[in-house]
């Protein structure tokens, strides 16, 4: 595609619930990274992958959150039984081999768990 | 681990006046460095990096930051700021066989008429 592209781009969830988002990145980008973003935290790593490896998971705050990346292209994030503090705009981004390469941003999907 | 630390969440700077934003790196081997803008109600985009072929680098928008070695330091600079300049600016780095990128917390800059 042209750009990278996350969805949904907004979504409101009640508290305890599963969520999926959803990042599809440009073609041909083999790393592909997840970054969550809330108010003065700037941009926190949570995870990428390589093709469909995740090298690093470190970023991953807890165990109900977990990354998958299937056919080296689109990446679900998901996130289970949904708290407040999981508020947030996650950011997708990808680049054509990592390390040094520019990378591409989407626009974000802002979570709300209310 | 691999750090940045951007001193300063908020600057404030006269139209006309110099641009300066502080990055420095924890990496002891100089690394990859990266300055990111990300305008109101937009996504991130690459403002300019650095990979060891100069130490200047020149970026969109007349902006240019330098590599420091001695100082760790990768601050950016814009001569004369203008009101279009306004946004949020994340300094990153990663380290050299890492694709792992790390981001700053990042300074908004504001631009006063």
């Amino acid at each position: 595609g042209a750009g990278v592209s996350q969805s949904p781009s907004n979504k409101v969830t009640e508290k305890g619930k599963d969520v999926e988002l959803r990042c599809d990145p440009i073609s041909g980008h083999t790393a592909l990274y997840w970054y969550r973003q809330s108010l003065g935290q700037g941009l926190e790593f949570l995870i990428y992958f390589q093709g469909n490896s995740a090298p690093d998971k470190s970023g991953l705050p807890s165990d109900r959150f977990s990354a998958e990346r299937t056919g080296g292209s689109v990446s679900t994030l998901t996130i289970q039984r949904t708290q407040q503090e999981d508020s947030a705009v996650y950011l997708c981004a990808s680049s054509t081999r990592g390390g040094g390469s520019e990378a591409f941003f989407g626009q974000g999907t802002r979570l709300t768990v209310v | 681990a691999q750090s940045v630390t951007q001193l300063g969440s908020h600057v404030s700077v006269s139209e006309g006046a110099l641009v300066l934003l502080r990055c420095n790196y924890s990496s002891s081997v100089p690394p990859y460095l990266f300055w990111y803008v990300q305008y109101p109600n937009q996504g991130l985009q690459l403002l300019l990096k650095y990979t060891s072929a100069a130490t200047l680098v020149k970026g969109i928008n007349g902006f240019e930051a330098e590599f420091k070695k001695s100082e760790t330091s990768f601050h950016l600079t814009k001569p004369s700021a203008h009101m279009s300049d306004a946004a949020e600016y994340f300094c990153a780095v990663s380290d050299l066989g890492d694709d792992k990128i790390i981001f700053g917390k990042g300074t908004r800059l504001h631009i006063l008429p």
